[in-house]
C-alpha cells in the first residue's frame, strides 16, 4: 500500500481555470509534508513545506493546505508557464529521507 | 551559489561495468541522499548521509555503495551495473538531519544500462 497518493495522475486546464491537486498520506507521525515541481529533464524544485494540520502557504498562483490525512496544492488562474509534475512528499521522523507520491502531471494549455 | 552540482549528466554503460556518480553542495548542508526516479514511481531512496563521516541504506540499497567524501561530498557507486539500475539518479542536500529541513536537489544523472 502507497503511503503517499497523489490525484489526479495527469490533469488538463485552460488558461486561467483554477483547479486543485490532492496528495494523501497515511504516515503515523508526521513531520513535514513537502511540495515540488520538476519540470521536464530537471531535477525537483522546492516549493513549500508544511508542518501541522491547518497551516496553508501560498506563492504567486499557487497555495498548499494541510489536513490529518491529506495536503492540497490550490492553482488559482495558472498560466502555461505553471506547466509540470508536481510532487508531494512526506516525512516521519529522522534523516532517512521523504517518502514522495507519483506526481500530478499538469498541462495548462493557452 | 549553485546549488547541488551532479556529474556526469547523462551515462550509458555496459551490463557488469562499474561507475560513480558524484554530487556535491555548496550550502554547507550536513545532509545529503541518493534516490532514483523510474517512470510511473516517485522517487525512492537509495542511500543518505546523515552528517559527514555516516551513512545508512535507504529503501533500495542493494547494488550501490556510496561515500561520504568530506562535508560537500556525496557519491554513488554501482560496482557492477544491471539493466535493472537504469533511471535517473538525483542527489539532495539539507541543512540539518532532522526530518523537518527541506532536500534541495539537484540536476540529476540519466543513467542507461545495456
Amino acid at each position: 500500500e502507497d503511503q503517499v497518493t497523489q490525484s489526479p495522475e495527469a490533469l488538463r486546464l485552460q488558461e486561467g481555470e483554477s483547479s486543485s491537486l490532492n496528495c494523501s498520506y497515511t504516515v503515523s507521525g508526521l513531520r513535514g509534508l513537502f511540495w515540488y515541481r520538476q519540470d521536464p529533464g530537471k531535477g525537483p524544485e522546492f516549493l513549500f513545506t508544511l508542518y501541522s494540520a491547518g497551516e496553508e502557504k501560498e506563492k504567486e498562483r499557487l497555495k498548499a493546505t494541510l489536513t490529518k490525512k491529506e495536503s492540497f496544492l490550490h492553482i488559482t488562474a495558472p498560466k502555461p508557464e505553471d506547466s509540470a509534475t508536481y510532487l508531494c512528499a512526506v516525512s516521519e521522523g529522522g534523516a532517512d529521507g521523504l517518502t514522495f507520491g507519483k506526481g500530478t502531471h499538469l498541462i495548462i494549455q493557452p | 551559489n549553485a546549488g547541488v552540482t551532479q556529474t556526469p549528466k547523462f551515462q550509458v554503460l555496459k551490463t557488469g561495468q562499474s561507475m560513480t556518480l558524484q554530487c556535491a553542495q555548496d550550502m554547507n548542508h550536513n545532509s545529503m541522499y541518493w534516490y532514483r526516479q523510474d517512470p510511473g514511481m516517485g522517487l525512492r531512496l537509495i542511500y543518505y548521509s546523515a552528517s559527514e563521516g555516516t551513512t545508512d541504506k535507504g529503501e533500495v540499497p542493494n547494488g550501490y555503495n556510496v561515500s561520504r567524501l568530506n562535508k560537500r561530498e556525496f557519491s554513488l557507486r554501482l560496482e557492477s551495473a544491471a539493466p535493472s539500475q537504469t533511471s535517473v539518479y538525483f542527489c539532495a542536500s539539507s541543512e540539518g538531519w532532522g526530518s523537518r529541513d527541506t532536500q534541495y536537489f539537484g540536476p540529476g544523472t540519466r543513467l542507461t544500462v545495456l
